[in-house]
């Protein structure tokens, strides 16, 4: 099973500066990766797919970018929405598909 | 619009079974895997199983494995998520989800979630 490590656990940033959040996978998922932003009391949502391309919808403040082992979740400038907690997903070795255990992006 | 809706909520005894409904509706219910995915209360998401709608063929994972039985109704366009012997660390949102192909196999498509609690 791969197992999906996020940093940092908790990210404080100010509207308006950039976060970068990172997702690190014990072995290649080569592109297959999978980031998904959940805000309280909803389900999760796809941001990016193939690591980097944004899905239907999402802004262009959200990149992604990385491959292999390593990979990073931008968001350019954060605005009031953007605060949540985002998951990364490998779906390159399945089954299991398996997540990141989330980074909490809170307002500083 | 593509969407999967779920059953309520439910409240369930400790040693019970639970069986959680998930409708298609949208797309073609056999073009897409269907995927169960749960959260504990302030946890991360944890991958349960799937099912392949078109034949029936079902996998789960491991940590569930003798215990969870992933159905669907093609008439219905619904996949049903039954979790048996429920203890207390079940108690968890529930979310039923598709990967579309236009997305590279990620989960584009989630219901909005069915909460099961389990008390004894």
């Amino acid at each position: 099973e791969i197992v999906m490590t996020q940093s940092p656990a908790t990210l404080s940033v100010s509207p308006g500066e950039r976060a970068t959040l990172s997702c690190r996978a014990s072995q290649s998922v080569s592109s297959n990766l999978a980031w998904y932003q959940q805000k309280p009391g909803q389900a999760p949502r796809l941001l990016i797919y193939g690591a980097s391309t944004r899905a239907t919808g999402i802004p262009a403040r959200f990149s992604g970018s990385g491959s292999g082992t390593e990979f990073t979740l931008t968001i350019s400038s954060l605005q009031s929405e953007d605060f949540a907690v985002y998951y990364c997903q490998q779906y390159n070795n399945w089954p299991p598909w398996t997540f990141g255990q989330g980074t909490k992006l809170e307002i500083k | 619009q593509m969407q999967l809706v779920q059953s309520g909520a439910e409240v369930k005894k400790t040693g019970s079974s639970v069986k959680v409904s998930c409708k298609a509706s949208g797309y073609t219910f056999t073009y897409r895997y269907l995927h169960w995915v749960r959260q504990a209360p302030g946890q991360a998401l944890e991958w349960m199983g799937w099912i392949t709608p078109f034949n029936g063929n079902t996998n789960y994972a491991q940590k569930f494995q003798d215990r969870v039985t992933i159905t669907r109704d093609r008439s219905m366009s619904t996949a049903y998520m039954e979790l048996s012997s429920l203890r207390s660390e079940d108690t968890a949102m529930y979310y039923c989800a598709t990967p579309g192909i236009a997305v590279a196999g990620a989960f584009d498509i989630w219901g909005q979630g069915t909460m099961v609690t389990v008390s004894s």
